[in-house]
């Protein structure tokens, strides 16, 4: 069966630190895959977007990587601050339909 | 550029009844899509509208839930008549439909409903 599994744990790390979050997918061949940020009472906000054929996206402190042999992306918020912590949430596009699967997110919560 | 806009933002019913929910997309965007998202979980598509015409129902409890999107502009969820289970937010979104195929989507603040 098709499954997307993020941490469901939520994740704890310090001030400074680099945070590493994970998507892992099985029976899926995404086109894409995206990362949103989720904070409590609020739509998800969209971060970044990496196709199939890229290894690696940045923006500013974030970076996303996605291989597809392992069916895994890793998403890596480096010199992180308080403010980070959030939910974050990985979707897989399917190619052609314009149709994303969400996983379950992973809580992160940066300490001061 | 206005967000997506989503009304009411709360609503209690108790179960057996129905309830509406509207979603205006950002002007000029061709995908709306509706999902649901139970506390702890992932947002789950319920149905997906390309213009005014359904790209994607295949999630969407048809014997309950409905959606209209007219002229392609603005749409309503209804869902009618209301389960326990539907407690949940009701997430509507939208996205531009570019030709490169990747599209960001850009979602409202949510519907969060509780059924008694």
């Amino acid at each position: 069966s098709q499954k997307i599994e993020q941490n469901s744990e939520a994740l704890n790390i310090q001030e400074g630190k680099t945070a590493t979050l994970t998507c892992n997918y099985t029976n899926y061949s995404p086109a894409y895959l995206q990362w949103y940020r989720q904070d409590p009472g609020r739509g998800p906000v969209f971060l970044l977007l990496i196709r199939e054929n890229e290894k690696e996206k940045r923006k500013e402190r974030l970076k996303v990587t996605f291989d597809t042999t392992l069916k895994q992306s890793l998403f890596h918020i480096t010199a992180s601050q308080p403010a980070d912590s959030a939910t974050y949430l990985c979707a897989l596009g399917v190619g052609g339909t314009y149709k994303y699967i969400f996983g379950t997110g992973t809580r992160l919560k940066v300490l001061a | 550029e206005a967000g997506v806009a989503q009304s009411p933002r709360y609503k209690i019913i108790e179960k057996r009844q129905s309830v509406a929910f509207w979603c205006n997309p950002i002007s000029g965007h061709a995908t709306l899509y509706w999902y649901q998202q139970i506390l702890g979980q992932g947002p789950k598509l319920l149905i997906q509208f390309q213009n005014n015409g359904v790209v994607d129902d295949s999630q969407l409890p048809k014997d309950r839930f409905s959606a209209e999107r007219l002229k392609g502009v603005d749409s309503t969820l209804k869902i009618q008549p209301a389960k326990l289970e539907d407690s949940a937010v009701y997430l509507c979104a939208s996205s531009p439909r570019t030709s490169g195929g990747a599209e960001t989507q850009y979602f409202g603040p949510g519907t969060r409903l509780l059924v008694l």
